[in-house]
Formats: C-alpha cells, structure tokens, sequence
C-alpha cells in the first residue's frame, strides 16, 4: 500500500467554525508533512512531524493546530479561519527522515472553503 | 525560499522530448535534486531524483552537469496526459525544510 489518504477531500466551513482535516498512511512512514497551496502557486510547507514529534512549523498561525496522534495519523485542527486561508491542504509522508532525500508520497489533498 | 528557477511554462507536442531546465547556482555539496509532476487539485508526485551525471527510470531521465548548478528533465516522447506543473527541489536528507520549498514550478501544455 503505496498511498496517503486524506478526509474530507471537500470541506466548507464558516469563520468561526472548528473543523478537522485527517490525514492516513499505512508504508510505515516515520514523517509527515502539511502543505498549503493557494490557487496557481507550488505547496507552501506548513508542518513536519518526524517520529511523532514536531519537528517544523514555518511560522503559521495559531488557527491551524496539527497533532499526530501515532505514526499512522496525521490531524490538521481549523479554528476562525479566514477567508483568504481557502486553499487546497496536501498531507504528505516520508520513510524515515525528512529533508532532500527521501521520496515524499502526496495525499489527494482536501479543498478547504472559508465563507 | 526556494533555492531553484525554472522556467514559467513550456509548450510542446505529442511525440516529442521535453526537456525542462531547473537552476540552482548555489546548490550545497550534501544536496540532492528531486523533480515532482502536479496535476490539477491533485497531491504532486515524485518523477525522479539525483546527485549527479545522469539518473534514468521508467518514466524520465534527469541530466546533471558536473558543476550540479542546473539539471536537466527529459520526458521522452511525451503525450497529453504529461500537461501538468513539474516541480524542481534541492536539498539534503536528514532534516531542514530546504529540500522541502518548491519553488514556482514548470507548466508543460502538451497540444495534439
């Protein structure tokens, strides 16, 4: 089993919603990442989890709160949200490390809608 | 900030070699090349990867100069399924976001 799967693939969500985005693999990957990409531009990293610890926040807000429960699971938690935080969110996974190296295996993403 | 430059978009034609161009003047020792392919409202996925010379797999060849300040993505004999954005990375393993930060991406438009 070569995928990431990610729940929702839409979600639709009022600013002062509390929403969550989930995020799955089962290669025995010991990082994961979220993305960000706005219409038309590349993915913007926004966390790296590495052996279930954060290991890189790219200095998001604090509205977006990321949690890795196991090895396996990857949580995005949404709270008031903005409306220009609309965007397609990408959960990624690496073997071991992160870095340069390793092959990252993308999710279909989830298409989030801040009204 | 992304350490590569590509080109904005390029155009071809089914049946021929595409080679994309990335640049990266100041690639560290330690640093690998990494190109990925996007298609639309979908995760981007993993072409090929090299340090240096020439790397080929099933799908793409990746040509690297001796230097390493550029490389080069071959797409032999392309198809309209290969319209898609083409990402190029540099970076090293074992931790830092480097290898991570993708720069603005190679819009092929492949025409019949």
């Amino acid at each position: 089993d070569t995928e990431v799967t990610q729940t929702p693939k839409h979600l639709v969500m009022g600013m002062t919603n509390k929403k969550s985005l989930k995020c799955e693999q089962h290669m025995g990957h010991r990082a994961m990442y979220w993305y960000k990409q706005k219409a038309k531009k590349p993915p913007e990293l926004m966390f790296v989890y590495s052996y279930e610890k954060l290991s890189i926040n790219e200095s998001v807000p604090s509205r977006f709160s990321p949690e890795c429960p196991n090895s396996s699971l990857l949580n995005l938690h949404l709270h008031a949200l903005q409306p220009e935080d609309s965007a397609l969110y990408l959960c990624a996974s690496t073997h071991a490390g992160y870095g340069g190296t390793d092959t990252q295996y993308f999710g279909p993403g989830t298409r989030l809608t801040v009204l | 900030l992304a350490k590569t430059t590509q080109p904005i978009s390029m155009d071809s034609y089914e049946g021929q070699e595409v080679n994309i161009t990335c640049s990266h003047n100041n690639i560290a020792t330690n640093d690998y090349i990494t190109w990925y392919q996007q298609f639309p409202s979908q995760g981007p996925r993993f072409i090929i990867q090299g340090y240096k010379t020439k790397v080929t797999n099933e799908v793409a060849s990746l040509f690297i100069p001796a230097d390493r300040k550029s490389s080069t993505l071959s797409l032999p004999r392309v198809s309209l399924s290969d319209t898609a954005v083409y990402y190029c990375l540099v970076g090293e393993g074992g931790g830092g976001a480097d290898g991570l930060t993708f720069g603005k991406g190679t819009h092929l438009i492949i025409q019949p």
